[in-house]
């Protein structure tokens, strides 16, 4: 099957420092990612979509300034936290949408990264 | 309530149990994910379905589209199946509606 990588897996920061975690499709393009944010023992909430070439789209309560998107090629997006503090502690993942597959895109998703803002 | 409802929230079986995991959802949906996530986190999408029956493995997954409901079943369970599972509904463009999730827990 289709494979979503991300980078790190897990990171550590100080607060007020900025992180940036890298979500690539290996094996197929996708036009669409999508970002995730998972607290302990909770769903998955997504916090945007981005759209490669265009700006995200980011869900309500969202801050797009201080989650900043990058859809920059069909294989790569990147979600930086700005100035993190340690309430962004939480556990990030993004899935991506195979461009090439009609109809039902089915979602791939990464292995996610765990951010720790101490 | 949300739209997207699974159930039972956590599961405790015995290795070896034949294991039963439901998502019923309120809203129309084009497909149903079923994703199982480890507890190191990642996931990993099990089947995307629209109508009928898939099997893989020990796992089979079905969706009544005129019931709305969905379920995920588990055979000859193992202490490896241990995981979350949780049913998302695709509801057409990009939007993805996550249920809850069902933590299993399989007994050796």
């Amino acid at each position: 099957g289709a494979v979503v990588s991300q980078h790190p897996s897990w990171v550590i920061c100080k607060s007020g420092t900025s992180v940036k975690i890298e979500c690539r499709s290996l094996d197929f393009q996708a036009t669409t990612m999508f970002w995730y944010r998972q607290f302990p023992k909770q769903s998955l909430m997504l916090m945007a979509t981005s759209n490669e070439g265009s700006k995200a789209t980011y869900e309500q309560g969202v801050e797009k300034d201080k989650f900043l998107i990058n859809h920059a090629s069909l294989t790569l997006s990147t979600l930086t936290v700005t100035s993190a503090h340690p309430e962004d502690s939480s556990f990030y993942i993004c899935s991506a949408r195979d461009s090439g597959l009609a109809v039902y895109n089915e979602q791939f998703f990464g292995p996610g990264t765990r951010l720790t803002v101490l | 309530k949300n739209e997207v409802e699974q159930s039972p929230q956590n599961l405790t079986a015995q290795e070896g149990e034949f294991i039963t995991i439901n998502c019923s959802y309120s809203v129309g949906i084009s497909a149903l994910h079923w994703l199982q996530q480890h507890p190191g986190g990642g996931i990993v999408s099990l089947f995307m379905l629209s109508s009928g029956k898939k099997k893989h493995g020990r796992l089979i997954a079905t969706i009544n589209i005129q019931e709305k409901h969905s379920s995920l079943h588990i055979t000859a369970s193992h202490p490896r199946d241990s995981a979350v599972y949780i049913c998302a509904g695709w509801a057409g463009g990009f939007k993805t509606i996550f249920g809850a999730g069902t933590r299993l827990f399989v007994k050796a």
